[in-house]
């Protein structure tokens, strides 16, 4: 059965911190890995790896796959209250387009 | 980006009623969709995979009986909970998978249903 882990389950940062979520996965033909964003409804799309080592960036946001090891972490730099929200890490895997979820990081980013 | 709808956004219902929920890719054709429940505080749990004229594919442990899908056109899937129980109270999330080149996953904005 495939499996993603992410950790911490929840972290509380204060604004302007640098925050690192993880996220691992054990899942049979792995195709890709992305991460999202979930406030109060639908998660919103971030990134999505299919190479190791080659980093994704956007504005402060930034992720990275390591397919050796079978991680993946998604970094946010000079965080903001607006940051403060679930992250959740999905693996695609097999033929199916099937996407498992992780547990999700809740983040909260105070003042 | 692509879009996908549900409506409703939010259902209130009593318990032995049934309810549909619907997914509608708007600006593209999707041949499978998927639907996902979320509880509170936890992540999205797949609970079938919609293809469009032919039947759903449930995972482990979800009742097709209970839960009908029916994915009748390119931009249309329905979820149908019957004779709702007030643990089918959820956060029920659509995804409409966008074929090439991207083979991206496209959400809907999701539906809360609470079964009193």
């Amino acid at each position: 059965e495939d499996k993603v882990v992410q950790s911490p389950l929840s972290l509380v940062v204060h604004e302007g911190d640098t925050v690192t979520l993880n996220c691992s996965y054990e899942v049979t033909n792995f195709r890709s890995l992305l991460w999202y964003k979930q406030e109060k409804k639908a998660p919103t799309f971030l990134f999505m790896l299919t190479s190791s080592g080659i980093e994704k960036k956007s504005g402060r946001l930034s992720s990275i796959l390591d397919k050796k090891e079978l991680f993946s972490i998604l970094n946010i730099t000079a965080t903001q209250t607006g940051d403060s929200a679930v992250y959740l890490c999905a693996v695609l895997a097999g033929t199916a387009s099937k996407l498992t979820f992780g547990t999700g990081t809740r983040l909260q980013v105070t003042l | 980006g692509a879009v996908v709808s549900q409506h409703p956004s939010w259902v209130i219902c009593k318990s032995g009623t049934s309810v549909k929920i619907e997914c509608r890719s708007l600006d593209f054709q999707a041949t499978t969709m998927f639907w996902y429940r979320q509880f509170p505080k936890q992540s999205l749990m797949l609970m079938a995979t919609s293809n469009e004229g032919s039947k759903a594919t449930y995972e482990q442990g979800v009742e097709k009986d209970k839960f009908l899908i029916n994915h009748a056109s390119l931009t249309l899937s329905t979820l149908t909970v019957t004779s709702a129980h007030p643990e089918d109270s959820s956060f029920y999330i659509c995804s409409a998978l966008r074929g090439a080149p991207t083979y991206e996953q496209y959400f809907g904005p999701g539906t809360r249903l609470t079964v009193t």
